[in-house]
């Protein structure tokens, strides 16, 4: 059973606009949300982060919200550029766990 | 420069023939993890380390062995490899644990025939 669920395999968007990332998550005890983004033949690489405290991190163009309630994040990715081409994982992970959960990946594809 | 190292990168083995991934961090972390990516299934953990001598089993330990004699060193060892476990292996490294940023290493393909 999926404890962090990426529900689109897939998104693309045009170059300048918006990109938006979905994760959902079913445990009520992760209290820590990270996403990676990954270029193919590398490994993944940490984007941003929030904690259970906060519902809004930002950095740069990329911002995380996080809707405790609701159990979901998402990256927010403003504007788009090409070179954001890649997958993003969201991973999730209580402050006390060694494993992290992630989920199986979003391919985002940023048109020119 | 802070990295985790991974060799082989690319590695094709038959059913059987023992093998050891080699991963390495120069960042003094502490903790450590292997990692599988397969298609749709997004990334597993396989085994972690918390210190020197101290590993655990992640989600799907099956078939894998691991070792920390070192605490830069990691190394994922298939005994007795099977097409199962043909995959794209991660190691990663991390200062604290749980929700801490872990390093990647930049993956190791392997196929088992």
């Amino acid at each position: 059973d999926q404890q962090v669920k990426q529900n689109s395999p897939s998104l693309s968007v045009q170059e300048g606009r918006i990109s938006i990332l979905n994760c959902d998550y079913t445990n009520s005890m992760f209290d820590y949300f990270l996403w990676y983004k990954k270029y193919p033949a590398e490994g993944p690489t940490f984007l941003i982060s929030i904690s259970s405290i906060k519902d809004k991190n930002e950095d740069g163009r990329f911002t995380v919200f996080l809707n405790k309630s609701a159990k979901h994040l998402s990256l927010h990715i403003v504007p788009s550029q090409p070179g954001d081409s890649a997958v993003y994982f969201c991973a999730a992970a209580s402050g006390g766990s060694y494993i992290p959960t992630f989920g199986r990946g979003t391919s985002l594809i940023v048109h020119p | 420069e802070a990295q985790v190292t991974q060799n082989p990168r690319y590695l094709i083995t038959v059913t059987g023939k023992k093998l050891t991934v080699t991963c390495s961090q120069n960042m003094n972390h502490e903790y450590m993890s292997w990692y599988r990516q397969d298609p749709g299934l997004g990334l597993r953990q396989i085994y972690y380390s918390m210190n020197v001598e101290v590993t655990d089993k992640g989600d799907v330990p099956e078939g894998y062995k691991v070792s920390r004699k070192e605490k830069r060193n990691f190394p994922l060892i298939l005994e007795s490899p099977s097409p199962n476990q043909t995959s794209l292996y991660f190691c990663a490294s991390s200062l604290r644990r749980g929700g801490d940023e872990q390093f990647f290493g930049p993956g190791t393909r392997l196929t088992v025939l």
